[in-house]
């Protein structure tokens, strides 16, 4: 059985404060990882995709980066401001067809 | 106007009720997905669709049903609705190729008393 774990499962900081969380993925048959950011009463929406050990990305103020050796991606949020609270998923795919399983998610909440 | 769209918005219906949750397209995917949401869970893929003709079972298919009518439509049945099937039910879209990001529609509350 194929497990994405995110960590921690929710987040509160200050504006301003920089957080970073966890996705925890299969070391094997690796193909891509994909982060999506997700606020309340909307859908989830693409930030990342990742397909090499090794890759960042950046959009503004968010980062990311991919270890597919050990399994894990890190999402980062310098300068946290309000309009950043959502939950964030990340979401692996693996090799041979389709298969994308999605985390649980990181619920991040930003007091200004 | 959105490129995923699904109707109802929010439904509330009776155990042993058939509901239909539709999804509509204009992104020309090929692939198209139905999730569920519960809280403290991540989405859990119900069936998925990379064409007209392929239909395949996700992880939690059981009692439900899909039915893909054209490449822009993919709609999913609850024959015989039961209350743990009050969820967040989201259909998604994505290319054949790239980088495969789905795109997700809105959502439908839905409730089973």
């Amino acid at each position: 059985i194929l497990n994405v774990e995110q960590s921690p499962q929710s987040l509160h900081v200050q504006e301003g404060d920089s957080t970073n969380f966890t996705c925890s993925f299969p070391s094997s048959n690796f193909y891509a990882l994909h982060w999506y950011r997700w606020e309340t009463a909307k859908s989830p929406e693409a930030l990342f995709v990742m397909t090499l050990n090794g890759d960042e990305k950046k959009k503004g103020r968010i980062s990311a980066t991919l270890n597919t050796k050990e399994g894990y991606s890190y999402l980062y949020i310098k300068g946290s401001q309000p309009e950043d609270s959502a939950t964030y998923l990340c979401a692996f795919r693996g090799t041979g067809g389709f298969k994308t399983i999605f985390g649980a998610g990181t619920r991040l909440f930003v007091k200004a | 106007d959105a490129d995923v769209t699904q109707t109802p918005r929010n439904r509330i219906t009776k155990t042993g009720k058939r509901i239909m949750l539709e999804c509509s397209q204009t992104k020309g995917h090929d692939r198209m997905y139905w999730y569920r949401q519960d809280p403290g869970l991540g989405l859990r893929l119900i069936y998925y669709s990379f064409d007209v003709k392929d239909i395949n079972k996700g992880e939690i298919s059981d009692g439900y049903s899909v039915s893909r009518q054209a490449q822009a439509k993919f709609s999913l049945s609850l024959e015989s609705a039961i209350p743990n099937q009050t969820a967040l039910y989201f259909c998604a879209t994505s290319s054949s190729s790239g980088a495969r990001e789905q795109y997700f529609g809105p959502g439908t509350r839905l409730t089973v008393t």
